[in-house]
């Protein structure tokens, strides 16, 4: 079946501008959860969704990240006013809701802010 | 917080049996997750310890001891595919889903 897809998978962006990046998880997996990875570095958490709620919103660097996933499927990370900083591959992960459920993970989106 | 430190670099021989440690410090354990990366793609699940002992799955197999905030990823038959990053991950408090990466090991397989 299919996996986590996640568009764009490049993104090229200006200091200052608003970037969205979409994530479309495995059909059936009701936890979501957005990570960010530099090189050379494993990835680091952002946001987790359970359902359509944010229930661990912990990993967010700033009120600059937001995160929504309104009908408990695709979720939309949005960077406001992007800093040089924010350069990296965001990837999405799903999984079932049960602790036991290793997270699938996407191809990422490449965010480079020029 | 938590510390997860695990070799920045390996190298092995194709055919051989590797072994990449992983140490971490946390004030609430919740399970510790192995997964490999192949450079510019998505991680992809290995393993998954939450009890202490051997995990085995083919020609991976996966150790934890709780008391020493320590785990293994062992390798057995290598091949050249087998190059890749590997990472360790751990999760933190009871109800939590966030996982805790460590900065990866990464592999080089030689022939």
């Amino acid at each position: 079946g299919a996996g986590v897809s996640q568009t764009p998978s490049n993104k090229v962006t200006e200091k200052g501008k608003y970037v969205e990046l979409r994530c479309d998880p495995i059909s059936g997996h009701t936890a979501l959860y957005w990570y960010r990875q530099s090189l050379g570095q494993g990835p680091e958490f952002l946001i987790y969704f359970q359902g359509t709620g944010a229930a661990d919103d912990s990993g967010l660097p700033n009120d600059r990240f937001f995160a929504v996933r309104p009908e408990g499927s695709v979720s939309t990370l949005k960077i406001q006013r992007t800093e040089r900083g924010d350069s990296a591959v965001y990837l999405c992960a799903s999984s079932f809701s049960g602790a036991q459920y290793e997270q699938f993970f996407g191809p990422g989106t490449r965010l480079t802010v020029l | 917080g938590q510390n997860i430190d695990q070799p920045t670099e390996m190298t092995a021989t194709e055919g051989a049996i590797v072994q990449i440690n992983c140490t971490y410090q946390t004030s609430g354990f919740n399970g510790l997750f192995w997964y490999q990366q192949h450079a510019g793609e998505a991680p992809t699940f290995l393993s998954y310890n939450v009890l202490d002992g051997l995990e085995e799955k083919g020609r991976f197999s996966s150790f934890l001891s709780r008391s020493k905030g320590y785990s293994y990823l062992l390798l057995k038959e290598l091949q050249m595919k087998d190059s890749a990053s590997y990472l360790c991950a751990v999760r933190e408090g009871t109800g939590r889903r966030a996982l805790t990466f460590g900065s990866g090991t990464r592999l080089q397989v030689q022939p």
